[in-house]
């Protein structure tokens, strides 16, 4: 267990949808960041948020966006949904300038897109 | 940029046996950290172990070490003894020190251990 929790757990939408994800992380974990991982390949950075900001950025269009909520929780929106964003979607929380370097995944959203 | 290259995209393993999981990568940062995650059928990533590129001895946690190798940039993972429940996708990452978290991971290695 990471203390990190996702919902919902999975979700499926048609082509031109909008979606919005949800991601709780540990209390004291400033900084959180997305993850899309299709199948049968490794995760790619999104993005990270900071602070409630956005602190970097992954090579995903503007039609995905995010927010962070000072009660550690974040959330993940993609508008006009493709049949590409079916993925798995992870968060992963940490403590900027923590001596831990371990990154906190939760167990994931799976996002069908028909 | 950074890479993470991952060339074993599956292994089959004797259980009881130990299993090297091969791992190079590109960076032209000198401070960066290597880390190993291991993801089970259900989906989270589970982190293993960690190495920093200023760490002059291999890192190990338990049953995993990381044979870590700067001059030819690898990073390869050692499971001694595996067990069945080692059985997942294995995923080499890697995150620069001075920046901000984002985490560049390779395409994985699918372990299967065999009883």
């Amino acid at each position: 267990e990471t203390g990190v929790t996702q919902s919902p757990t999975h979700l499926i939408k048609t082509r031109g949808q909008q979606v919005t994800l949800r991601c709780s992380s540990q209390s004291g974990h400033n900084t959180v960041s997305w993850y899309q991982q299709a199948l049968g390949q490794g995760p790619q950075f999104i993005f990270q948020y900071y602070r409630e900001e956005e602190n970097g950025r992954g090579n995903f269009p503007p039609r995905f966006s995010g927010l962070q909520f000072p009660n550690y929780s974040s959330e993940l929106n993609v508008n006009a949904l493709e049949l590409d964003d079916s993925a798995l979607y992870l968060c992963a929380s940490r403590s900027k300038g923590s001596a831990y370097n371990e990154q906190f995944f939760g167990p994931g959203t799976r996002l069908t897109v028909l | 940029a950074q890479k993470i290259t991952q060339t074993q995209p599956g292994m089959f393993v004797q259980e009881k046996e130990a299993v090297t999981l091969d791992c190079t990568y590109d960076t032209s940062d000198q401070s960066y950290g290597l880390f190993w995650y291991k993801q089970p059928s259900s989906g989270e990533m589970i982190f293993l172990i960690y190495q920093g590129s200023y760490d002059e001895q291999n890192a190990t946690e338990g049953r995993y070490s990381l044979n870590f190798q700067k001059a030819r940039k690898s990073a390869n993972l050692v499971i001694s003894a595996s067990q069945l429940g080692d059985s997942a996708m294995y995923f080499c990452a890697m995150r620069l020190v001075f920046g901000n978290e984002k985490l560049t991971f390779g395409t994985g290695t699918r372990l299967t251990i065999i009883p």
